[in-house]
């Protein structure tokens, strides 16, 4: 059964800083993986995803993630953290190709502090 | 516009009663989910539908039931079985054979 790992369950960084939440997965098959963002009390919103090709996937807000098969991560970065970027970040793989049946990790939340 | 509907946005129930979460989607998406998130610990697969009159269970589906008679909606009802309902339920469409979840703003079950 595919699984992600993040650890960290509340990350603060500085405003103008460098944001990176870590996620490593297991899976058994090629994984899709995805990042996805929550504001509180909403529901979530795609911030970017990996399936195939371009192993440097770009997403909105100006956050990015690359996908290392060697290292079974999917790190996601930001290189300059803005107020609004303060929320709840979740990883995710799903465990067939085109199949939404995600397995999320436990979330990073985020403070920025000014 | 396109989008999925939960409602109602918070919900109190009572110890014992069964109550039933909305989810209504007209996005013509295949695919109908439903999780529960509670804080750290991300989220975990209730049931999920890939096709009308017919779902599976996903994680932790015991205490919950489903019914998927029309392709736009999939209900989901919390039962008195359910021993700790108190949680943020958020349901998700996608087409089949997509790689994209879109998420409804969630419906937060409070037991009282």
């Amino acid at each position: 059964a595919q699984s992600v790992t993040q650890l960290g369950s509340h990350v603060s960084v500085s405003e103008g800083a460098l944001v990176l939440l870590r996620c490593n997965y297991s899976s058994s098959v090629p994984p899709y993986l995805f990042w996805y963002v929550q504001y509180p009390n909403q529901g979530l919103q795609l911030l970017l995803k990996y399936t195939t090709g371009a192993t440097l996937v770009k997403g909105i807000n100006g956050f990015e993630a690359e996908f290392k098969k060697s290292e079974t991560s999917f790190h996601l970065t930001k290189p300059s953290a803005h107020m609004s970027d303060a929320a709840e970040y979740f990883c995710a793989v799903s465990d067939l190709a085109g199949n939404n049946r995600l397995a999320f990790g436990k979330g990073n939340q985020v403070v920025v502090i000014p | 516009d396109g989008g999925i509907t939960q409602s109602p946005k918070y919900l109190f129930r009572k110890e014992g009663q069964n109550v039933t979460l909305s989810c209504e989607q007209n996005l013509n998406h295949d695919a109908m989910y439903w999780y529960r998130q509670d804080p750290g610990q991300g989220l975990r697969l209730i049931y999920y539908s890939q096709i009308v009159n017919d779902f599976q269970k996903g994680d932790i589906a015991e205490g919950y039931s489903v019914s998927r008679e029309k392709k736009e909606s999939f209900p989901l009802t919390v039962t008195s079985a359910q021993k700790n309902p108190t949680a943020f339920y958020l349901c998700a469409s996608s087409m089949l054979g997509s790689t994209e979840a879109f998420f409804g703003q969630g419906t937060r079950l409070t037991v009282v």
